[in-house]
Order: structure tokens, then C-alpha cells, then sequence
């Protein structure tokens, strides 16, 4: 099973400001890597799919890269809607699996 | 409007069964695979199942519900069903239904671009 270890657990950052979230594979997961967020009481919503391509309809402050086992989501310029909580989830093989999460919080 | 509604979920004693339903519109249902995570309220998500496109002919299933747990879908009724047995006490969640996010002849990427707003499962006596 492939472990996707996310960091941090909790970032406390301003609207304005940048944020970087990481996720680290246990293996090489290729770039079959995807984002999700969700906010209280909703379901998750796909942002990224594939490492860098985002889902339709999410706006461009929203960006992934990465390859292999270590992945990276930044949000250039955070907005008050993007308070929630970001999951990323590796489709490389059976079985699939999620991070655990990383909540970005309003300072 | 792609649509999956989840229903089924409820009070279940330990060693129970339920049958989750989770009815799709607004796509070809034959054409994705579709997939249950589970969220247990506070928690992170776990992939429970997966079922493949067209007649579900490949399905797979977290170890943790293997054997107990049956993934299947009924093109008749745009449905995708989750049989699970024997339930336990760290089955109680929240179960979400999902949508692969492109097939290309019937090869599924297993991210998900819809999902329903969940039933919440409980187990306990």
C-alpha cells in the first residue's frame, strides 16, 4: 500500500498570502496524483488531477506539481472561500489512497 | 447536472447488514467507474471500493472491508450499490459516492470528479 504523508497538518496564513501544501508518496506514484478540498459538512471537490492539471472550473491561483513521491498544491493568493481542508489521493494502483489532510486556517 | 445521491445508511447493531444506493443522472452511466470513501465525522477520507465501467466486470476493495463488503452497479437503474455484512463499530462513517474522472476505452482514471453529499452510517448496539 502507498502512504501519502501530508504536511503540514494545519497552516495558519492570511487572506493575500501564499500557500504550500505538500504530500509525499511512499513509493513512486508517477504524476497519477490528485488534490481534493473540502469544507465543513461538504463533500470533497476535485482541484487537481494528474499532479498539474486542474479540474474544470477551478481558478488559476490554484496550481500542483510534482512527480514521483513528492507533490506540492499552492494556492498564490488565498481567498476567504479557501479556508478548508486539502486532501491529495494516488489513482498508481490498488489500493487507492488519501492523505490525511492538511487545514488551512485563518490566522 | 451530474448528479449521485446517496441513500441507506442508518443504525446498524455490530454484526449487521445495510445496502447502500447511490442513484447517478446527468452522465452515461456506463461509461465511468464509480467508487465508495468513507469519512468517519472529524476524520480523513478512506477509498472503501471500486466498481469499473460498463458491466463492473473488475471491482476492488479496501482490505479492511474485503470479504465483507460487496460493490456492484445496475445499469437499469443508473445505480451502484454497497452490500456490506458483518459490520463493526469502525465501519460507522460517513459514505460518499464518486465518479471517475475520465475513462478512455474503458480504462478509468480513478480520481474523482463528483461526488454525492454522503449517508452516515452507524454502528452500534
Amino acid at each position: 500500500e502507498i502512504v501519502l504523508t501530508q504536511s503540514p497538518a494545519t497552516l495558519s496564513l492570511s487572506p493575500g498570502e501564499r500557500a504550500t501544501l505538500s504530500c509525499r508518496a511512499s513509493q513512486s506514484v508517477s504524476s497519477y496524483l490528485a488534490w481534493y478540498q473540502q469544507k465543513p459538512g461538504q463533500a470533497p471537490r476535485l482541484l487537481i488531477n494528474d499532479a498539474s492539471n486542474r479540474a474544470t472550473g477551478i481558478p488559476a491561483r490554484f496550481s500542483g506539481s510534482g512527480s514521483g513521491t513528492d507533490f506540492t498544491l499552492t494556492i498564490s493568493s488565498l481567498e476567504p472561500e479557501d479556508f478548508a481542508v486539502y486532501y491529495c489521493q494516488h489513482r498508481s494502483s490498488w489500493p487507492l489512497t488519501f492523505g490525511g489532510g492538511t487545514k488551512v486556517e485563518m490566522k | 447536472e451530474v448528479q449521485l445521491l446517496e441513500s441507506g445508511g442508518g443504525l446498524v447493531q455490530p454484526g449487521g447488514s445495510l445496502r447502500l444506493s447511490c442513484a447517478a443522472s446527468g452522465f452515461t452511466f456506463s461509461s465511468y467507474a464509480l467508487t465508495w470513501v468513507r469519512q468517519v465525522p472529524g476524520k480523513g477520507l478512506e477509498w472503501v471500493s471500486s466498481i469499473s465501467a460498463g458491466g463492473g466486470g473488475n471491482t476492488y476493495y479496501a482490505d479492511s472491508v474485503k470479504g465483507r463488503f460487496t460493490i456492484s452497479r445496475d445499469g437499469s437503474k443508473n445505480t451502484v450499490f454497497l452490500q456490506m455484512n458483518s459490520l463493526r463499530a469502525e465501519d460507522a462513517a460517513v459514505y460518499y459516492c464518486a465518479k471517475s474522472f475520465i475513462c478512455i476505452g474503458g480504462r478509468c482514471h480513478y480520481s474523482f470528479d463528483y461526488w454525492g453529499q454522503g449517508t452516515l452510517v452507524t454502528v452500534s448496539s
